[in-house]
C-alpha cells in the first residue's frame, strides 16, 4: 500500500513567488520522520528538511519550511521565494522504524522568470 | 570527506545479460542502502544493510537481485537475468552510525548507476 502520496506530478511558479508541494504520508507507528529531498535535473538527491513526528514546531530551513499537520497526516513543503535554481523534482520521504526511508512518487516544479 | 562512489554510472545491456552495480559508501557510514528508481518515479527501497547484516530485502525481487556487503564497507548489487522493467538508475545511500535512535539527519546518496536493458 502507498504510504506516501504526492498528488501534484508538476508545477509551476513564477520567480520570487512562494509554493507549497502536498504530502501525505499513512502510518500506525507513533514516533516516525519526514524529510524531504530534491532531485535536480543531474539526478543527484539533495536533502532539504526534516520533521520528526513529536517535533511541536514546523521545521525550517532557509527558504524551505515543513507545514506539519499530525491529524491530517500530512507534511507539505513550502518554498518561499522562489529561484530558477528550484526547478525540480521534490520527493517527500518518511522514515518508519529506526531507518527505513520510502519515498513519494515526486512532484516537478518548473520556475518561471 | 570522500561522497558515496558507485560505478559505473552507465550499462547497457540485453535482456536476460547480467549486471553488477558496486558501491562504497562515505566512510565509517554503517548504514547502506540501495534503491531502484525508474524514470519519473520515486526511489524505491531494494535492500537495507547494517554493516554486513541485511536489515530489510522485503521488495528486493529475490528471484533475480541479490546484494551483499561482505565486510560491512563496499557492497555489490547483482542483476541476473536482467528485464526489461528493470531499466532504472539505482541508487546506493548511506548515513551516519545511528546512536540508540532513529535517525533524523541526511542520507548521503551517490550519482547511482543508470540501467538500461534493451
Amino acid at each position: 500500500a502507498q504510504k506516501i502520496t504526492q498528488t501534484q506530478p508538476g508545477m509551476f511558479v513564477q520567480e520570487k513567488e512562494a509554493v507549497t508541494l502536498d504530502c501525505t504520508y499513512d502510518t500506525s507507528d507513533q514516533s516516525y520522520g519526514l524529510f524531504w529531498y530534491k532531485q535536480p535535473s543531474s539526478g543527484e538527491m539533495i536533502f532539504l528538511i526534516y520533521q520528526g513526528s513529536y517535533d511541536e514546531q514546523n521545521a525550517t530551513e532557509g527558504r524551505y519550511s515543513l507545514n506539519f499537520q499530525k491529524a491530517r497526516k500530512s507534511a507539505n513543503l513550502v518554498i518561499s521565494a522562489s529561484q530558477l535554481g528550484d526547478s525540480a523534482m521534490y520527493f517527500c520521504a518518511m522514515r518508519e522504524g529506526w531507518a527505513k526511508l520510502s519515498f513519494g512518487a515526486g512532484t516537478t516544479v518548473t520556475v518561471r522568470a | 570527506e570522500a561522497g558515496v562512489a558507485q560505478s559505473p554510472r552507465y550499462k547497457i545491456i540485453e535482456k536476460r545479460q547480467s549486471v553488477a552495480f558496486w558501491c562504497n559508501p562515505i566512510s565509517g557510514h554503517a548504514t547502506l542502502y540501495w534503491y531502484q528508481q525508474i524514470l519519473g518515479q520515486g526511489p524505491k527501497l531494494l535492500i537495507q544493510f547494517q554493516n554486513n547484516g541485511v536489515v530489510d530485502d522485503s521488495q528486493l525481487p529475490k528471484d533475480r537481485f541479490s546484494a551483499e556487503r561482505l565486510k560491512g564497507v563496499d557492497s555489490t548489487l547483482k542483476i541476473q537475468p536482467a528485464k526489461l522493467e528493470d531499466s532504472a538508475v539505482y541508487l546506493c545511500a548511506s548515513r551516519r552510525p545511528g546512536q540508540g535512535a532513529p535517525f533524523t539527519g541526511e542520507l548521503f546518496f551517490g550519482e547511482g548507476s543508470r540501467l538500461t536493458v534493451l
